[in-house]
């Protein structure tokens, strides 16, 4: 149990276009998932926290307008790159908090991997 | 704010046998949890081992195992029988107890473990 996906698992886009990467919990209801980027050979750099059904929380420094993210339901969270640059390229991985439960583990998906020409 | 220090970037262990992996935290909480993560190649985090700071006694996962000194908030993993597929790097991560919408993890920089034949 405690599945995460993520799709697409790479995608290559040109710059100026959007790109959405979607976040499922395919065995478990998600009220929270996060939102993460992660650069070569690096931690994980927290961009935002998803709540289902109310707006995200965006970590200092991450634009609002330029990483959308919907959470519209208990189990797909969305994170849309608008209008990418070559900057934005970078390896994407959401997770997911099994609720309720004691444990509140962060189960991750298998991550996506960007790349803005 | 919390910190999570990984003091490590890299490590190396002999197959089949034990590798201890340091992780330490500051923070001015009494509860809260420990996680210890695994990132192999394929880059699906996967966790390894949880802690809760309130139990004294250590988690024990098969071959992994933490030694939790809260005193010196310290946070160790043990990985004995060193097997090939542990070859991966290793995240320590932090996360308060009492979140309520606040689940966020604290992240280490981690530590990549070689694991030689």
């Amino acid at each position: 149990g405690a599945v995460v996906s993520q799709h697409p698992s790479w995608v290559i886009c040109k710059s100026g276009t959007s790109v959405k990467i979607e976040c499922r919990s395919l065995d478990f209801q998600a009220t929270t998932m996060f939102w993460y980027r992660q650069f070569p050979k690096q931690s994980l750099m927290l961009m935002a926290t998803s709540n289902e059904g109310s707006k995200a929380t965006y970590e200092q420094g991450v634009e609002k307008d330029k990483f959308l993210i919907n959470h519209a339901s208990l189990t797909l969270s969305t994170l849309t790159v608008t209008s990418a640059h070559p900057e934005d390229s970078s390896f994407y991985i959401c997770s997911a908090c099994r609720l309720p439960t004691a444990t509140d583990t962060q189960y991750f998906g298998p991550g996506t991997r960007l790349t803005v020409l | 704010a919390q910190t999570v220090t990984q003091s490590q970037p890299e490590m190396s262990v002999q197959e089949a046998e034990t590798v201890t992996l340091s992780c330490t935290y500051d923070t001015s909480e009494s509860d809260y949890y420990l996680f210890w993560y695994k990132q192999p190649p394929s880059r699906q985090m996967i966790l390894v081992i949880r802690q809760e700071a309130y139990k004294q006694q250590n988690a024990t996962e098969n071959r992994f195992s933490v030694n939790f000194q809260k005193a010196a908030k310290s946070f160790s993993l043990k990985i004995s029988d060193s097997q090939l597929g542990d070859a991966a790097m290793y995240f320590c991560a932090y996360r308060t107890l009492n979140a309520g919408n606040n689940r966020k993890l604290i992240w280490g920089l981690g530590t990549s473990l070689a694991v030689n034949p």
